[in-house]
């Protein structure tokens, strides 16, 4: 399988603990996208990187959360002392360059309690 | 401030029958479109976009149009097969200066197919 892959697909935490979610773009893709999507709404954009830069980050990515790409292959997504409202969906995305189609992954699941 | 909207949860078509789903925008600056579809549990799946200098695009069995002047793009699905149920995102590309490529979604459009 060469897509977007993610880990882990599902994560049970108890608040106040932290986690981190790994994701492994499409071979050779430079740019690298995670997005955070709640029940009943569309994917919200959380951060991107291009290559190993971290160029963007929205204003839904507390100080709690904190993204890297170190080597600009794969990223990580850390979240520190978790909160019952971090529960939902981590995606991660990626795409060649702009102009082109940005791809998803499975996702990760989170589930706070 | 939602710039892309779904504004139809959810729709329910006979098998083989045309699917509609339609998506609203505000941004006039958005130049690409996506539409993405969704299983439970599972990430979106890229189906079909259109660029903002163009006013339809056809692939097999999906048909996107875009009328710039009204804001507005809907998906066409024809016919309609069960296994095409699922929700189904529009997204629009939201550059602005720093050419990110990221994508704004619409709510979703939960697709019932019925056999």
């Amino acid at each position: 399988d060469t897509g977007v892959s993610q880990d882990p697909r599902h994560k049970i935490t108890k608040r106040g603990q932290n986690v981190t979610f790994r994701c492994d773009p499409i071979s050779e893709h430079n740019r690298l996208y995670w997005y955070r999507q709640t029940l009943g709404q569309g994917p919200e954009f959380l951060t991107y990187f291009q290559n190993e830069a971290q160029l963007e980050k929205s204003r839904l990515l507390s100080d709690r959360f904190s993204a890297e790409r170190p080597k600009g292959s794969f990223s990580t997504l850390e979240i520190q002392r978790t909160e019952q409202g971090d529960s939902a969906m981590y995606l991660c995305a990626s795409s060649l360059g702009n102009g082109n189609t940005i791809y998803f992954g499975e996702g990760s699941w989170l589930t706070v309690v | 401030d939602q710039q892309v909207k779904q504004n139809s949860p959810s729709l329910s078509v006979q098998e083989g029958r045309i699917s509609i789903l339609n998506c609203d925008y505000t941004n006039s600056m958005f130049d690409y479109f996506l539409w993405y579809k969704k299983y439970p549990a599972e990430g979106p799946t890229f189906l079909i976009s259109i660029s903002s200098i163009k006013d339809k695009n056809e692939d097999g069995r999906f048909t996107v149009f875009l009328n710039k002047s009204a804001k507005h793009l809907s998906l066409h699905i024809v016919p309609s097969q069960p296994g095409d149920s699922a929700v189904y995102f529009c997204a629009a590309r939201d550059d602005g200066s720093s050419n990110t490529g990221k994508l704004i979604f619409g709510q979703g459009t939960t697709l019932q197919v019925k056999p």
